[in-house]
């Protein structure tokens, strides 16, 4: 059974720290799709990632860095320099097409809060 | 391009009441889908609509209906309110039912008293 797990509920850290968001995921499937989402206070859900199964690479856009390894079936963030504008709640989601069509399992979330 | 828009933005029902909540995709998305958030259950999948027809639905009660119309636009409907029916509801656009990234809503933030 499809399934994704953030196992930090709730992280803290001080500004300009660094801070990686753990994912694991469990899929039979050998084609997928991961993908993070930021869900700041206003609760719009912003698209941050999407990475398929077939492209381990890792991928850096300015703060932000993705470590997809399917050998332990993590995606994990990594958010350098955080700042405050950081503070949202992450989700983690996978999307594979055992029904035919592709719907998103999510993970329960990690609330960063980045404090001044 | 606009993003997803949903109206209305909070909404203060009953028990008992019913409730219709709207989304309009992207311009070019014909796939729209539903899910509801709540503290104590996360993001869960109502179900999805791809050419004005449900592709995929998740585990919710009958009281938990959608549609969607020939522009894409849909709309969620949810019959005889319980308090547990508070939630965000988000609601997602996509070109198509497959793989492509959902884009989300500011969604509508329903209260049930």
């Amino acid at each position: 059974a499809q399934k994704v797990t953030q196992a930090q509920t709730e992280i803290s850290v001080v500004e300009k720290e660094d801070v990686t968001l753990d994912c694991v995921y469990e899929t039979r499937d050998t084609t997928y799709y991961l993908f993070w989402y930021k869900q700041p206070p206003s609760g719009e859900l912003v698209f941050l990632i999407r990475r398929n199964s077939f492209d381990e690479q890792n991928e850096i856009s300015g703060r932000y860095s993705w470590n997809f390894q399917k050998s332990t079936s993590s995606f994990n963030f990594t958010i350098t320099a955080s700042q405050v504008v950081d503070s949202a709640v992450y989700f983690c989601a996978l999307s594979e097409g055992t029904s035919g069509t592709y719907k998103y399992i999510f993970g329960t979330g990690t609330r960063l809060k980045v404090l001044a | 391009k606009a993003g997803v828009t949903q109206t209305p933005r909070y909404l203060i029902k009953t028990r008992g009441q019913q409730v219709t909540l709207s989304c309009s995709p992207i311009s070019g998305h014909r796939s729209v889908s539903w899910y509801q958030q709540t503290p104590g259950q996360g993001l869960q999948f109502l179900f999805e609509y791809f050419s004005e027809t449900q592709r995929n639905k998740g585990n919710f009660p009958g009281r938990f209906s959608g549609r969607q119309f020939s522009n894409s636009r849909s709309e969620m409907n949810v019959s005889t309110l319980e308090l547990g029916d508070s939630a965000l509801y988000l609601c997602a656009s996509r070109t198509g039912p497959v793989q492509e990234t959902q884009y989300f809503g500011p969604g509508t933030r329903l209260l049930v008293l």
